[in-house]
């Protein structure tokens, strides 16, 4: 079955500190990949995409995404972690299932920043 | 980008009333659109998938008779919460996959909508 998998329920960074965000997948094709941050009682924001070429990819904000096919993990990495990055972060794959596409989430990252 | 709006942001409700919920695409037509469910601290977990002209396709677990979809338009997608108690409160979240023109490629990206937060009292 697809699923996504965020080991890190949550995340605490010192401001200016670098950041991964760990993701795995299971899909049995190449899947679509993305990156979405949600700050509280707000919708979701899209940070990054992948769904062929390199397999590093640059989002927005200063977040890079890396697909490692081997390892069926798309992590997120920022160098240099801001206050405002404080937020939830969600992984998800979609995924093209009986004719049908699906967007499936990860169970997100709470992300805290130190001053 | 394409713009999914959905209204009202957030709505009270009596226990036993229905409540609907819209999810508009503003610059784009989209053929498929999908309602999620969001608990406080939790993932958005997908309820169903709403088809233009067509019913929607429910996700396990998931009451159609509770949750009723309606896509009657290219640009509309309504989920009503018919007979709503206080377990329905939630955050409801739309998107819409904007597949382009004819032979686009696809990068398979929904757009999201701001959500709707129900509480039902």
């Amino acid at each position: 079955a697809q699923s996504v998998t965020q080991p890190d329920i949550h995340i605490t960074v010192s401001e200016g500190a670098s950041l991964e965000l760990r993701c795995n997948y299971s899909y049995g094709a190449t899947p679509y990949l993305f990156w979405y941050v949600q700050s509280p009682g707000q919708g979701l924001q899209l940070l990054l995409k992948y769904f062929s070429g390199d397999t590093l990819v640059q989002g927005i904000k200063g977040f890079e995404a890396e697909f490692k096919r081997s390892q069926s993990s798309f992590n997120l990495r920022k160098p240099s972690v801001h206050w405002s990055d404080a937020a939830e972060y969600f992984c998800a794959v979609g995924a093209h299932l009986m004719s049908s596409y699906k967007l499936i989430f990860g169970s997100g990252t709470r992300l805290l920043v130190r001053p | 980008g394409a713009v999914v709006s959905q209204h009202p942001s957030w709505v009270i409700c009596k226990s036993g009333t229905s409540v609907k919920i819209e999810c508009r695409s503003l610059d784009f037509q989209a053929t498929t659109m999908f309602w999620y469910r969001q608990f406080p601290k939790q993932s958005l977990m997908l309820m169903a998938t709403s088809n233009e002209g067509s019913k929607a396709t429910y996700e396990q677990g998931v009451e159609k008779d509770k949750f009723l979809i309606n896509h009657a338009s290219l640009t509309l997608s309504t989920l009503t919460v018919t007979s709503a108690h206080p377990e329905d409160s939630s955050f409801y979240i739309c998107s819409a996959r904007d597949l382009g023109p004819a032979g686009s490629f696809d990068t398979g990206e929904l757009f999201f909508g701001e959500g709707s937060r129900l509480t039902v009292l």
